[in-house]
């Protein structure tokens, strides 16, 4: 599988409790991305990691939201005390010096499938 | 006012049609302008990317890009209804790809 995983797909969840979601990047990429998407609007940009490093952030994310990548590989979202705005589909990129054969520019952004997040 | 404008549709065109999908943008400073198509439920597949102005075809789609007039467009030529989906423009400054900023998606249908 030369493509970006993400688990789980789908997440319910009650108002309040901590989620985690991981994504799993194409081998070859060492930037990675997260992005939130709500219904009728495009990907909004969440944080950037360059391997290990977290490189950006975006001031959508909030002091509940935490992301990492410790070993430059996967990364983990995390969404402490949920709230119903929440709910979005959660979405992550990998980009990298080796793109895919017949892709963009060498940093052109390969999504995974998301985890729609639903918060009750 | 967005930094990318992209027209939400719906779009529904007959198939065999040729369909026209647009952005305009405010930031002068974008210079990678790209296409991804989003399935219902799944996430964007990238389609084409255009590296400054000018035109890029591939198969049956076509990309335009017009720095002078901030405007980019995607053509689908002999439309499909396997062509159904929203299309995102996106476009960066950078090559780095973290700054890429997407349009809200046009929803396109294509009737048999």
């Amino acid at each position: 599988d030369t493509g970006v995983s993400q688990n789980p797909r789908h997440k319910i969840t009650k108002r309040g409790q901590n989620v985690t979601f991981r994504c799993d990047p194409i081998s070859e990429h060492n930037r990675l991305y997260w992005y939130r998407q709500t219904l009728g609007q495009g990907p909004e940009f969440l944080t950037y990691f360059q391997n290990e490093a977290q490189l950006e952030k975006s001031r959508l994310l909030s002091d509940r939201f935490s992301a990492e990548r410790p070993k430059g590989s996967f990364s983990t979202l995390e969404i402490q005390r949920t709230e119903q705005g929440d709910s979005a589909m959660y979405l992550c990129a990998s980009s990298g010096r080796t793109g895919l054969a017949g892709g963009g520019p060498t940093d052109t952004q390969y999504f995974g499938p998301g985890t729609r997040l639903t918060v009750l | 006012q967005k930094e990318v404008e992209q027209d939400p549709g719906p779009l529904s065109v007959p198939e065999g049609a040729i369909v026209s999908l647009n952005c305009t943008y405010s930031n002068s400073a974008f210079q990678y302008f790209m296409w991804y198509r989003q399935y219902s439920r799944k996430g964007p597949e990238l389609l084409m990317y255009t590296y400054s102005s000018g035109n890029k075809e591939d198969g049956r789609f076509t990309a335009q890009v017009d720095k002078s007039s901030k405007y980019i467009s995607l053509f689908i030529r002999d439309s499909q209804p396997s062509d159904s989906a929203t299309y995102l423009c996106a476009m960066s400054a950078h090559t780095g790809g973290f700054k890429t900023i997407f349009g809200a998606g046009t929803r396109l249908f294509v009737k048999a």
